[in-house]
């Protein structure tokens, strides 16, 4: 069964960090894609990043970020560990949001659907 | 950024209608699209894949179909469970983007 388990949310205050963790099981880990989406409670999903897999030479941990993002956020990924992270620099009121790690069916960062999620963690931006 | 609009914001429905929501993109995806159904405190769960594909475990009521940049879910009869609010996403190029959202309701 493939299973998702964020961890790493909390309170923290504005310009500081945060490192999201997303232990996964179930899978063979270094053949897929990986993403995390957010959630503003009670509002849409937003795609924040991904990175693909880490198995073969083609396109191996290339990443993407919103541009939203872009120049705070890092993804990462540890496959001894099987697992993802989102560190998370220069933090903003506006990244306060419900973070999901997700699987993508495939190896690569597009083209490939999303079909597993975690539960998410919440994070909260406030002075 | 590929746009997506789905409409309705809302809908409210009995038990046992047919039930349609619709997406459109701002530009060609192939059929590089999800839906998903959030309950409450939930994650996404995914219910169709590649635009008209049903993904293991799912219901049957449930569909998707897709006319160029068009794309419509269905649920052929709502049951009580339906309830939720349900997502459209592409997933042709980054970023990966999402319709608004419609929360369906019983009437």
């Amino acid at each position: 069964e493939v299973q998702l388990v964020e961890s790493g949310g909390g309170l923290v205050q504005p310009g500081t960090s945060l490192r999201l963790s997303c232990a996964a099981s179930g899978f063979n880990f270094d053949d897929y894609a990986l993403h995390w989406v957010r959630q503003v409670r009670g509002k849409g999903l937003e795609w924040v990043s991904g990175i693909s897999w880490t198995s073969g030479s083609w396109n191996s941990g290339r990443t993407g970020y919103a541009d939203s993002v872009k120049g705070r956020f890092t993804i990462s990924r540890d496959s001894a560990k099987n697992s993802l992270y989102l560190q998370m620099n220069s933090l903003r009121a506006e990244d306060t949001a419900f973070y999901y790690c997700v699987r993508a069916s495939g190896y690569y960062i597009e083209r490939y659907h999303l079909d597993y999620w975690g539960q998410g963690t919440l994070v909260t931006v406030s002075s | 950024d590929i746009q997506m609009t789905q409409s309705p914001s809302s809908l409210s429905a009995s038990v046992g209608d047919r039930v349609t929501i619709t997406c459109q993109a701002s530009h060609d995806i192939s059929n590089y699209l999800n839906w998903y159904q959030q309950k409450p405190g939930k994650a996404p769960k995914l219910l169709i894949y590649d635009a008209s594909n049903l993904e293991t475990g799912v219901p049957s009521r449930f569909s998707g179909r897709q006319s160029g940049t068009h794309f419509l879910f269905t649920i052929s009869s709502l049951q009580p469970e339906d309830i939720a609010t349900y997502y459209c996403q592409q997933y042709q190029n980054l970023p990966y983007t999402f319709g608004q959202g419609t929360k369906l309701e019983i009437k």
